[in-house]
């Protein structure tokens, strides 16, 4: 069975402390595909990135970077810096490769950014 | 841009009262999703299409129909509401081909059940 874990349930840091999010997925596919999403406080679900799991290569966009381990099933999350309009629940989604692309969700982690 | 349009954004309804939870999108997607958001828990999903006129349950279907005569439009039925219907729902579009697209969610729809 397919299963996303965000063991992390709330984090709290001081604005400008890096902070990194943990996502630790099961699956037994052996093509599939990971995103992360980003829900600020009015409620919307922000796309923020995506990766094939035939792709380890991690990627750094301004503040934020992903290191995907294929090796310990995890795809974690850093922001470098934090801001306190970071703050917000943060979504790891597995996707079925079926033909359905259904999304699991994990439980998201809620990050609080102090000023 | 609208992308994907959820209406209405609040709504309560009494027990066993049914309402209609609409979803539309102007992206010529194919794939369209709808998940409900619980407390402190991620998207569970309710029900999906990969097209119009097919549908299929997801993991939480129980309570819920949708129906699917237009590309455009994915509205989710509640029958009889339960408070245990008490929720978030999202609906999502996907674009067909490519495994690795997003999904594009609306903005949500809060629903108590009193």
């Amino acid at each position: 069975a397919q299963k996303v874990t965000q063991a992390q349930t709330e984090i709290s840091v001081v604005e400008k402390e890096d902070v990194t999010l943990d996502c630790v997925y099961e699956t037994r596919d052996t093509t599939y595909y990971l995103f992360w999403y980003k829900q600020p406080p009015s409620g919307e679900l922000v796309f923020l990135i995506r990766r094939n799991s035939f792709d380890e290569q991690n990627e750094i966009s301004g503040r934020y970077s992903w290191n995907f381990q294929k090796s310990t099933s995890s795809f974690n999350f850093t922001i470098t810096a934090s801001q306190v309009v970071d703050s917000a629940v943060y979504f790891c989604a597995l996707s079925e490769t079926s033909g359905t692309y259904k999304y699991i969700f994990g439980t998201g982690t809620r990050l609080k950014v102090l000023a | 841009n609208a992308g994907v349009t959820q209406t209405p954004k609040f709504r309560i309804l009494k027990i066993g009262q049914s309402m209609t939870l609409q979803c539309t999108q102007d992206m010529n997607h194919n794939y369209m999703y709808w998940y409900r958001q619980d407390p402190g828990m991620g998207l569970k999903l309710i029900y999906y299409s990969v097209g119009a006129g097919i549908t299929d349950k997801g993991e939480v279907p129980n309570g819920y129909n949708v129906s699917r005569s237009t590309t455009e439009d994915f509205p989710l039925r509640l029958e009889l509401a339960a408070p245990s219907q008490t929720s978030v729902y999202f609906c999502a579009t996907r674009q067909g081909g490519g495994s690795n697209q997003p999904q594009h969610f609306g903005d949500g729809t809060r629903l108590s059940i009193l």
